[in-house]
């Protein structure tokens, strides 16, 4: 079964500061998502990453793949307290059918 | 539009109860999921439907029953719950090209309370 890491599960960061979320896994994907969550609310899409070297931004936050090392970041820049949320990566292996494996989520929270 | 619709938002029910939880979207999305969801974990998924016919079910007990009555339309089907199925429920949809789904866009979620 393909497994999926990410780390830290939990970081506390100060505002202005820089950080990164891992999430490797386990055998080969075809997708790679990312999807932040806040408390008791739902999944919003952040990004869908396709292809090796792929890297996507949107605002202070940018995912990357490399489907070699099977390992994608997301990268924050200049964190606010905005940010501050629970984050997910999930992988699919395209061959079966909507099945998407998830990390355990990183709770990021961004203090002043 | 990518907005998945949820109802109800919370949901309260004793064991013997039956209830149905509902989903809909219209972004011509033809595979739609049911995902449980415990405090401080992802997701978990129950059931997955394409072209409204089941395509995965993830050993779940028959106490939840799906059903997919049009490509817009999704239910989960309650009865006999046990206080440990008290959770998030969120439902999803995507686009299917042959058999590879693309992002997966979820709705807001029902909150059950099981007494």
């Amino acid at each position: 079964e393909l497994k999926v890491e990410q780390n830290p599960l939990f970081l506390s960061m100060q505002e202005g500061k820089n950080y990164t979320i891992y999430c490797n896994y386990s055998t080969t994907s075809d997708r790679l998502y990312w999807y932040r969550q806040d408390p008791g609310k739902s999944l919003e899409s952040l990004f869908v990453l396709l292809s090796n070297g792929a890297v996507k931004q949107e605002g202070r936050l940018m995912a990357s793949l490399d489907t070699k090392a099977r390992l994608s970041t997301l990268h924050i820049t200049a964190a606010v307290h905005d940010l501050s949320a629970t984050y997910f990566c999930a992988v699919d292996r395209g061959s079966t059918l909507g099945r998407l494996y998830f990390g355990r989520g990183t709770q990021l929270t961004v203090w002043p | 539009d990518t907005e998945v619709t949820q109802t109800p938002k919370h949901l309260v029910m004793g064991m013997t109860n039956k209830k149905s939880l509902k989903c809909e979207q219209h972004m011509g999305h033809r595979a739609m999921y049911w995902y449980k969801q415990k405090a401080k974990k992802p997701p978990e998924l129950m059931f997955v439907y394409s072209y409204e016919k089941l395509s995965i079910n993830e050993s779940v007990p028959s106490r939840f029953s799906p059903e997919c009555p049009n490509s817009s339309l999704l239910n989960l089907h309650l009865h006999a719950l046990q206080p440990e199925d008290s959770a998030l429920y969120l439902c999803a949809s995507s686009q299917v090209n042959l058999i590879v789904t693309d992002t997966q866009y979820f709705g807001p979620g029902t909150r059950l309370t099981v007494l």
